[in-house]
C-alpha cells in the first residue's frame, strides 16, 4: 500500500507568517490528494481536493500544490483561527490513507 | 442543511460486537459514496472503509483484518458499520462522511462529516 508522510509533525509560527506543510506519497498518486483541517475538539473540515482546488467557503489564504509524490499545503498569512492539525489523504485508489497530521500553533 | 448523525457507540468488552449507524439528511443519500473514518484518543485520522452509492463496491483498510462490515440502506438514508471481535486498539471516535464524485465519476474527498460516535473497548 502507498504510505503518506507529512512534515513537519508540528510547527509554531507567528500571526501573518507564511506556513508550508509537506505531504509525500510513497508512489505516484497523480493529483489525487485532499487536505483537511481539524481544530481542537472539532470534526475535520474539507479544505482542498485534487491537490490544488479550494473547497467552497475555504479562505483564499489556503492553497495547495503538487502532483505525483510531493504535495504542499500553504497558508499565506497565518491567522489565530488556523490553529489546528492538518491532514493529507490520498484518493487515487483504496486504501484512502491519511498522513499522520501536522499540528500548527501560534508562536 | 446537509447533516450526518452517528449513533451506536458505547463501552464494549474485548471480543464483543457493536453496530454503528449514520443517519443522513439534507441531501440525496443514494447519490453519494459514503465512508467511515476513526480517530483514537490523541491520535490522527485513520480511514476505515467506503461503500459506493448503490452498495456494490466496498473497500476496507487492511488493518481491520475482516472484522468490520460496512453497509447502507438507501431507503432509510442510513450507513452502518458492523464491528466484531473488538480490540482495545479499536477504541476511537468513529466518523461517517459523505464522498462526492466529480464529473468523471471519481471520488476526490470527504466533504460532509458527522460529529462522531465514541467506541470504548475495555474489560
Amino acid at each position: 500500500d502507498i504510505q503518506m508522510t507529512q512534515s513537519p509533525s508540528s510547527l509554531s509560527a507567528s500571526v501573518g507568517d507564511r506556513v508550508t506543510i509537506t505531504c509525500r506519497a510513497s508512489q505516484d498518486i497523480s493529483n489525487s490528494l485532499a487536505w483537511y483541517q481539524q481544530k481542537p475538539g472539532k470534526v475535520p473540515n474539507f479544505l482542498i481536493y485534487a491537490a490544488s482546488t479550494l473547497q467552497s467557503g475555504v479562505p483564499s489564504r489556503f492553497s495547495g500544490s503538487g502532483s505525483g509524490t510531493d504535495f504542499t499545503l500553504t497558508i499565506s498569512s497565518l491567522q489565530p483561527e488556523d490553529v489546528a492539525t492538518y491532514y493529507c489523504q490520498k484518493f487515487d485508489s483504496a486504501p484512502w490513507t491519511f498522513g499522520q497530521g501536522t499540528k500548527v500553533e501560534i508562536k | 442543511q446537509e447533516q450526518l448523525v452517528e449513533s451506536g457507540g458505547g463501552l464494549v468488552k474485548p471480543g464483543g460486537s457493536l453496530r454503528l449507524s449514520c443517519a443522513a439528511s439534507g441531501f440525496t443519500f443514494s447519490d453519494y459514496y459514503m465512508s467511515w473514518t476513526r480517530q483514537a484518543p490523541g491520535k490522527g485520522l485513520e480511514w476505515i472503509s467506503y461503500i459506493s452509492s448503490g452498495g456494490s463496491t466496498i473497500y476496507y483498510a487492511d488493518s481491520l483484518q475482516g472484522r468490520f462490515t460496512i453497509s447502507r440502506d438507501n431507503t432509510k438514508n442510513s450507513l452502518y458499520l458492523q464491528m466484531h471481535s473488538l480490540r482495545v486498539e479499536d477504541t476511537a471516535v468513529y466518523y461517517c462522511a459523505r464522498v462526492p464524485l466529480n464529473y468523471g465519476g471519481y471520488y476526490y474527498g470527504m466533504d460532509v462529516w458527522g460529529q462522531g460516535t465514541t467506541v470504548s473497548v475495555s474489560s
